[in-house]
């Protein structure tokens, strides 16, 4: 198993949409519609954003969106703002029932 | 609300044994998969494994040789040993909930304790 594979590093200005990619295989994300984001401030832990693609839990903005095309799931942020600063991470469910995540996505609000 | 906390030494000697243990409360430990991930420092997150109820478990193939999960149902808890640590397997560990799928399978980690950092050093 490898990780799922992310950008190191994506920034946008406030106001402005980010799109973060994770690229897997077909026995990961090509298999399961079961990706998830996950937000992560310094020191804090993770905060599930996104599941199953697309669907957002109780409480999260409609500013953050999910969407997969074959391998490759994307996070995408609308409307930046300041405190969407944080690392970002995917997760999908692999072969065997097992997880894995991506390398993670450092974003930077300019 | 549900809660996990998680407690165990903070420093572990080379070549033994890391133990942890997750409290969880405002929820039955017997309703959900409960799993471990760690964060090296600086690093990504890495999923270690996850147990049901019954005891059974799903490890990453990676660590799955050094690795054991059990519940304790009585006590609402679950726990992680990792055996013949080295100073790689210094990281900041969380435990978390699993929501599954309609098919059962792991779904995503909706609920996590705030990690406990454990160091390998002698």
């Amino acid at each position: 198993q490898s990780a799922l594979t992310q950008p190191a590093s994506v920034s946008g200005s406030p106001g402005q949409s980010i799109t973060i990619s994770c690229t897997g295989t077909n026995s990961d994300i090509g298999n399961y519609n079961l990706v998830s984001w996950y937000q992560q401030h310094p020191g804090k832990a993770p905060k599930l954003m996104i599941y199953e693609v697309t669907k957002r839990p109780s409480g999260i903005s409609s500013r953050f969106s999910g969407s997969k095309s074959g391998n490759t799931a994307s996070l995408t942020i609308s409307g930046l703002q300041a405190e969407d600063e944080a690392d970002y991470y995917c997760c999908s469910c692999a072969g065997s029932s097992t997880l894995l995540f991506g390398g993670g996505t450092r974003l930077t609000v300019l | 609300q549900v809660q996990l906390q998680e407690s165990g030494p903070g420093l572990v000697k080379p070549s033994e044994t890391l133990s942890l243990t997750c409290s969880v409360s405002g929820d039955s430990i017997s309703t959900y998969y409960w799993s471990w991930i760690r964060q090296t420092p600086g690093k990504g997150l890495e999923w270690i494994g996850y147990i049901y109820y019954s005891g059974s478990t799903r490890y990453n193939p990676s660590l799955k040789s050094r690795v054991t999960m059990s519940v304790d149902t009585s006590k609402n808890q679950f726990s992680l040993k990792l055996r013949s640590v080295t100073a790689a397997d210094t990281a900041v560990y969380y435990c978390a909930r699993i929501e599954r799928d309609v098919y059962n399978y792991p779904r995503d980690l909706d609920y996590w304790g705030q990690g406990t950092l454990v160091t390998v050093s002698s």
